[in-house]
């Protein structure tokens, strides 16, 4: 009864390959969010995703796309992958009523070799 | 440019004492606050929230209090206990696009048996 889950935990990849992290919410939330924590341990938004728009915080490569297929699913993208996308993944959503508390997944650590 | 700063990276306790974790913020449109705790390995955690209308909320042993005058937060934690042993989150979100959370760099707490 995992409320948002993400798969694999763990990813260890050559650079220059194409790689995808899934993302699933069983809570019901209409808004999901992509976050990267970096080695510094900071943890910043990527994406914000609802069934009506699509927020990409402009920092981010865009070999970075999110894909989802559902109001549930919420999945990471990357291309041509490079050393420095080295990092920990975390998904998240929430509802959009309300104030907005996030619910986050355990996160999949990225390893570009 | 930090919007969101926890200027002490770590900080220890001895059990049964109060814990005081602090956030400052410099986005004036921010108006809901929330801090998440992080356990090794595993995403974060919604611990206890406040929006701007507020100045403080209590959660059991969580007390958050919020200075808006200063875009000061903290969170109290009484009595602390080992488990409490985390890395702790202050997050601000407000009218920017998507309702983004912006996160803080963390502080660690160890709490000392």
């Amino acid at each position: 009864d995992t409320a948002v889950s993400q798969t694999p935990k763990y990813l260890v990849t050559q650079m220059g390959n194409d790689k995808s992290i899934k993302c699933e919410q069983n809570l019901g939330h209409d808004t999901m969010y992509w976050y990267k924590q970096d080695s510094k341990k900071f943890l910043k938004i990527m994406f914000s995703y609802n069934n009506k728009e699509l927020i990409i915080n402009e920092t981010v490569p865009n070999r970075f796309s999110p894909k989802s297929p559902d109001k549930a699913h919420l999945n990471l993208h990357i291309n041509s992958l490079e050393l420095g996308d080295s990092a920990v993944y975390f998904c998240a959503s929430s509802s959009r009523g309300g104030f907005n508390t996030q619910y986050f997944g355990p996160g999949t650590r990225l390893t570009v070799l | 440019d930090q919007q969101v700063k926890q200027n002490s990276p770590s900080l220890s306790v001895q059990e049964g004492r109060i814990s005081i974790l602090n956030c400052d913020y410099t986005n004036s449109m921010f108006d809901y606050f929330l801090w998440y705790k992080k356990y090794p390995a595993e995403g974060p955690t919604f611990l206890i929230s406040i929006s701007s209308i507020k100045d403080k909320n209590e959660d059991g042993r969580f007390t958050v209090f919020l200075n808006k005058s200063a875009k000061h937060l903290s969170l109290h934690i009484v009595p602390s206990q080992p488990g409490d042993s985390a890395v702790y989150f202050c997050a601000a979100s407000g009218l920017n696009a998507g309702n983004m959370l912006t996160f803080g760099g963390g502080t660690r707490l160890m709490v000392k048996p």
